[in-house]
């Protein structure tokens, strides 16, 4: 039963820090996206890659958010520095083909809390 | 500009009572995808079903129905015979095919369903 996996499942840290999630989509998907949900803002997508190369990250804090595919089996997001309006849930989504039409397959979320 | 609405915040049932969950969107493609996921008390979203915007015959799967009319731009979801497993929040969601087929979902607000035995 091939799943998104993501690592870690909680966070929980202090304003300013460094934080990295991780992401292994299904073997075999080209496509991942990086999502963030919240009480206030809902689902957001905040970036969006194919075949590894990054197409859309629009929805991203540029100053603190990065995100990557080093290779096809990890994808990353890190925050640098956190701040208390970053806690979320952050959902990384997986699939296969290039169009609209594609399902996705979600991950089941790194849960972070800012302090 | 492309949207997603879903106007109940929270509906509760009594189990084996049918529910509709409402989902209006806008958009000004021609070319649209529609979805419903589920994500239940453990936090994973649940892919459900898709739509695209030329076939809008309604599809029945078990208990679960839609009804797809693109003259109100409505995507509505239909339970029947609910039970307490189906408690969950459930996301409609849009994807344009215009924006460089990227597929990235827009999503609705959510409606949290309580089925209470």
């Amino acid at each position: 039963d091939a799943r998104v996996t993501q690592t870690p499942r909680h966070k929980v840290t202090e304003m300013g820090q460094e934080v990295t999630m991780r992401c292994q989509p299904i073997l075999g998907h080209n496509t991942v996206f990086w999502y963030r949900q919240t009480m206030m803002q809902g689902l957001e997508l905040l970036a969006y890659f194919r075949n590894r190369a990054p197409l859309d990250d629009s929805g991203m804090p540029k100053d603190r958010f990065s995100a990557e595919m080093p290779d096809a089996t990890l994808a990353t997001l890190k925050i640098q520095p956190s701040e208390p309006r970053d806690s979320a849930v952050y959902f990384c989504a997986s699939g296969l083909g290039t169009s609209s039409y594609n399902e996705q397959f979600f991950g089941p979320g790194t849960r972070l809390t800012v302090l | 500009a492309q949207k997603v609405t879903q106007a109940q915040t929270e509906i509760s049932v009594v189990e084996k009572e049918d529910v509709t969950l409402d989902c209006v969107y806008e958009t000004r493609d021609t070319t649209y995808y529609l979805f419903w996921y589920k994500q239940p008390p453990s936090g994973e979203l649940v892919f459900l079903i898709r739509r695209n915007s030329f076939d809008e015959q309604n599809e029945i799967s078990g208990r679960y129905s839609w009804n797809f009319q693109k003259s109100t731009s409505s995507f509505n979801f239909t339970i029947t015979a609910s039970q307490v497993v189906d408690s969950a929040v459930y996301f409609c969601a849009l994807s344009e095919a215009s924006r460089g087929n990227t597929g990235k979902l827009i999503f609705g607000q959510g409606t949290t369903l309580q089925v209470k035995p």
